[in-house]
């Protein structure tokens, strides 16, 4: 059955390094959410995008933090320079929703990335 | 904005008891609460959700139970199993994005 798709499943990386995770939502799904959770904690959300469009990234740090849909497979979450706070599983969910504050359906996540910076 | 809030933190039965998570929430336009299990090293997993037009759901040994006028949801398990063992995460829906709960870490001991 149809999944999403996260790579790298883990990443050890150095501080100050640039780090870049992608994710293939579900295809046809049009909405796509970055989570991020530390240590068995609650979900923390960082950004989503709508057919490709930015709706919210109040939840990332904006100078390190950087979210993009270069196209409708494919969704980028790149931290640039990585500190040891950013240590953590990144998650990505995709869903489909349509027109109008009414519409809403699961959120089907990946399997994360599991990111150390050292 | 919506802020959900979830008890208990840990929870620990044993199996073959029920166990029961609540949540609250703040924003009435919220409009659905979904439940997800989270095994350790694993992805969250839909495990039930309810819409704000109904107010109980059941779906084998697990159902979901929403009261708007006070704005809580519960999550109702019975007759737990070892399996059940998990992180359990409630949301609520709020401009077309989700809120979740803190969670719960539920042990069931055989």
């Amino acid at each position: 059955d149809a999944r999403v798709t996260q790579t790298p499943r883990d990443k050890v990386t150095e501080m100050g390094q640039e780090v870049t995770m992608r994710c293939q939502p579900i295809l046809g799904h049009n909405t796509v959410f970055w989570y991020r959770q530390t240590m068995m904690q609650g979900l923390e959300l960082l950004a989503y995008f709508r057919n490709r469009a930015p709706l919210d990234d109040s939840g990332m740090p904006k100078d390190r933090f950087s979210a993009e849909m270069p196209d409708a497979t494919l969704a980028t979450l790149k931290i640039q320079p990585s500190e040891p706070r950013d240590s953590a599983v990144y998650f990505c969910a995709s869903g489909s929703a349509g027109r109008g504050h009414m519409s809403y359906n699961e959120q089907f996540f990946g399997p994360g990335t599991r990111l150390t910076v050292l | 904005g919506e802020n959900v809030e979830q008890h208990p933190s840990t929870l620990s039965v044993q199996e073959g008891d029920s166990a029961v998570i609540k949540c609250t929430y703040s924003d009435s336009a919220s409009n659905y609460f979904p439940w997800y299990k989270q095994e350790l090293g694993k992805r969250p997993q839909l495990i039930i959700d309810i819409r704000s037009n109904v107010g109980e759901k059941k779906d084998q040994r697990i159902a979901v139970t929403l009261n708007k006028t006070a704005k809580h949801f519960s999550l109702h398990i019975t007759e737990t199993q070892p399996e059940d063992s998990a992180v359990y995460f409630c949301a609520a829906h709020n401009t077309d994005k989700l809120i979740f709960g803190t969670g719960t870490r539920l042990q069931v001991f055989p």
